[in-house]
């Protein structure tokens, strides 16, 4: 099973909301990852978190707060998002990140998430 | 930098018919490249991906890619093509981030569509 589940499937905001997306993978997996997509264009990495660590911050700005409760649950945390944020949420996931060749990351459906 | 061109926004092909979405890479050491398929509205389908060995590398829903490491490409193929091919098509290459960590580096997409 190579399945990565994301929630919920859509989000509207405001910009003072506060809210957040969840990711889980059951695949034993020990990599995570937080992309960004807008429309018809390629994924933008936002944070990786390796064994429950964050180990790579794209330089995404503070209103988006990542963290991995344990090894098969990913969460972000919005705050005070701005229209622009608007976009597909992705989730994904691969056995391992560092220490040799790339593994396959797996990614979720995604949340699409609108900021009014 | 490592870096991946996708040279066709859109390739266009009648059912039946032999599909080919191109794909260029620039990497410095090993090459590590991978094909995606997203569908509307949906995450990223792992297609294939060329870690080592036989340059023909074959992968999910009868799709194929050519590793040409004198040409830097990893053109995705089809030998027959089906109207539900029609999405959009990623390739990435792998970059070495601090730490020794592995990122995934997207092309700009292809958009394929199949007419009947």
């Amino acid at each position: 099973d190579t399945e990565v589940t994301q929630t919920p499937k859509h989000l509207v905001m405001g910009m003072t909301n506060k809210k957040s997306l969840k990711c889980e993978q059951h695949m034993g997996h020990r990599a995570m990852y937080w992309y960004k997509q807008k429309a018809k264009k390629p994924p933008e990495l936002m944070f990786v978190y390796s064994y429950e660590k964050l180990s790579i911050n794209e330089s995404v700005p503070s209103r988006f707060s990542p963290e991995c409760p344990n090894s098969s649950l990913l969460n972000l945390h919005l705050h005070a998002l701005q229209p622009e944020d608007s976009a597909l949420y992705l989730c994904a996931s691969s056995q391992e990140l560092a220490g040799g060749p790339p593994d396959t990351q797996y990614f979720g459906p995604g949340t699409r998430l609108t900021v009014l | 930098a490592q870096s991946v061109a996708q040279p066709e926004d859109q390739v266009n092909v009648a059912e039946g018919n032999p599909l080919t979405v191109k794909c260029t890479y620039s990497v410095s050491g090993n090459p590590y490249l991978f094909w995606y398929v997203q569908y509307p509205n949906r995450g990223l389908q792992f297609l294939l991906k060329y870690i080592t060995g036989d340059n023909l590398v074959k992968g999910s829903y009868g799709f194929e890619a050519e590793f040409n490491k004198s040409q830097t490409s990893f053109h995705l193929k089809k030998p027959s093509a089906l109207v539900s091919d029609s999405a959009l098509y990623f390739c990435a290459v792998r970059a070495l981030v601090t730490g020794g960590y592995n990122k995934l580096i997207f092309g700009a997409g292809t958009r394929l569509a199949v007419h009947p």
